[in-house]
């Protein structure tokens, strides 16, 4: 079945300075790509998601890259603010569609103020 | 995300006790799900349903049960076979199909007294 690695565990970053997490999986027939992100004692929210058809996709201060053939994506948050410190969690979709997503293990994010 | 409902937030388990956690949505979907988080960890699918009547154990289905009578209603039974149920339990649901965006209540904690 798929399997989806993450990378860093942790992340600390100076305020207004970039983050990227990336993420790989093994299942070649996945095609969605969703990023939540997770506050302490809260529910995951998604922030943004990706399509097998698409190379790159922007929301304002994030964005998320996917390359199919090397079979990783990335989350990208430019001038980080403290209030984006939190776990984010990448996923991908399972195979043929007919499994639910499988999540990494997180990444926890410190934005130093 | 709003539209999925968790209770209790707080759960105690005694020894040997069977307990129900309940997950409610009004969105309209027709897939739902269970899973547990553990520190550190990420999320572990515990059970998953596409539709009513119908439920498929995840990864780690040991000790837990699940039932699917009504669209809006997915409860998890915790049994006294889980011998480490300590964990923050997540039920979310999605429209199907694609097994695409999950949406995720507020989660449940359960400890062992």
């Amino acid at each position: 079945g798929e399997n989806v690695e993450q990378h860093p565990s942790t992340l600390s970053v100076q305020e207004g300075d970039s983050a990227v997490i990336k993420c790989t999986y093994s299942d070649s027939a996945s095609n969605y790509f969703p990023w939540y992100k997770q506050e302490l004692g809260k529910r995951p929210q998604l922030i943004i998601d990706i399509r097998s058809n698409v190379g790159e996709k922007k929301d304002q201060r994030i964005a998320v890259t996917l390359n199919k053939t090397a079979k990783h994506f990335s989350l990208h948050i430019t001038e980080t603010q403290p209030e984006d410190s939190a776990v984010y969690f990448c996923a991908a979709s399972g195979f043929s569609g007919n499994t639910p997503l499988v999540f990494g293990k997180g990444t926890r994010l410190s934005v130093i103020a | 995300d709003g539209g999925i409902t968790q209770s209790p937030k707080y759960l105690f388990r005694k020894e040997g006790q069977n307990v129900t956690l309940s997950c409610e949505q009004n969105l309209n979907h027709d897939a739902m799900y269970w899973y547990r988080q553990d520190p550190g960890q990420g999320l572990r699918l515990i059970y998953y349903s596409q539709i009513v009547n119908d439920f498929q154990k995840g990864d780690i289905a040991e000790g837990y049960s699940v039932s699917r009578e009504k669209k809006e209603s997915f409860p998890l039974t915790v049994t006294s076979a889980q011998k480490n149920p300590t964990a923050f339990y997540l039920c979310a649901s999605s429209i199907g199909g694609e097994w695409e965006t999950q949406y995720f209540g507020p989660g449940t904690r359960l400890l062992v007294l």
